[in-house]
C-alpha cells in the first residue's frame, strides 16, 4: 500500500441500511480526515480524528460516526442511510495538527442511496 | 461565517495564462493551499502560501495577500491535461481546512 486507500470505490444503498466506508493510510499520519464533495458545495469536513483514539464533530457530522482504534485506520460509518447522504466520500490524512500541512487524499467512495 | 469564494467555471486556450482568483473570509488564518481535482479523482497539492506574495512552481504559481483576503494561481502555457478543477482551501485556526467550491478549468485547443 502507497499512501491512502479506500473501500468499496462505490456502493448502491437502500435507505435505512447501515454502511461503513473503509479508509486505510500508511504515511503514519497523526490526522485524518473525512469529507463529502457534492456538486457545487465543495469538501466539506464531516468527522476528523487528530490522532489514534480522539475523534472531533466537522461542519456536517449529523448521520456520521467515526472511530480511529489505530493510526492507520479511519472507518466512517452510516448508522441508517438517507438519500441526501448520497455523494463522494474523500477519506484523507496529513502530519500536522498544531501547523498547517498538506493533506493527503484517497481515490473517493461514490455512494448512493435509494 | 466562513467564507471562501471563486468563480464557478473558467475557459481558456491551450498556451495561454489564465488566473484563478479566490478570496476569503475565515476566523483565522494559518495559510491558504491550492488543490488540483481532475474529474473522478481525488483532489491534489499545488501550493501552499502563508506569506503575502508569489510563490512560483514551474508553469503553475500562487499569490497572496492577506489584508485583502485574496489569492490567485496562475497557470501559464496550458496544456490540455490542465483541464481540472482548482481548489482553494484556507487553514483556520484551528489548523482545519476550509474549502471553496472549486473553479471547473476548460481548456480548449
Amino acid at each position: 500500500i502507497a499512501g491512502i486507500t479506500q473501500a468499496p470505490t462505490s456502493q448502491i444503498l437502500a435507505a435505512g441500511r447501515r454502511m461503513t466506508l473503509r479508509c486505510t493510510q500508511d504515511m503514519r499520519h497523526n490526522a485524518m480526515y473525512w469529507y463529502r464533495q457534492d456538486l457545487g458545495l465543495g469538501l466539506r469536513l464531516i468527522h476528523y480524528s487528530n490522532t489514534a483514539g480522539t475523534t472531533g464533530k466537522g461542519e456536517v457530522p449529523d448521520g456520521y460516526s467515526v472511530s480511529r482504534a489505530n493510526t492507520d485506520d479511519f472507518p466512517l460509518t452510516l448508522a441508517s442511510a438517507v438519500p441526501s447522504q448520497t455523494s463522494v466520500y474523500f477519506c484523507a490524512s496529513s502530519d500536522g495538527t498544531s501547523r498547517p500541512s498538506e493533506q493527503f487524499f484517497g481515490p473517493g467512495t461514490r455512494l448512493t442511496v435509494l | 461565517g466562513q467564507n471562501i469564494d471563486q468563480p464557478t467555471e473558467m475557459t481558456a486556450t491551450e498556451g495561454a495564462i489564465v488566473q484563478i482568483n479566490c478570496t476569503y473570509q475565515t476566523s483565522g488564518f494559518n495559510g491558504l493551499f491550492w488543490y488540483q481535482q481532475h474529474a473522478g479523482e481525488a483532489p491534489t497539492f499545488l501550493s501552499y502560501n502563508v506569506l503575502d506574495g508569489l510563490e512560483e512552481k514551474g508553469r503553475f504559481s500562487s499569490f497572496l495577500s492577506r489584508s485583502k483576503g485574496y489569492s490567485y494561481l496562475l497557470l501559464k502555457e496550458l496544456q490540455m491535461k490542465d483541464s481540472a478543477s482548482y481548489l482553494c482551501a484556507v487553514s483556520d485556526s484551528n489548523y482545519q481546512l476550509i474549502w471553496g467550491a472549486g473553479t471547473k478549468l476548460i481548456i480548449k485547443p
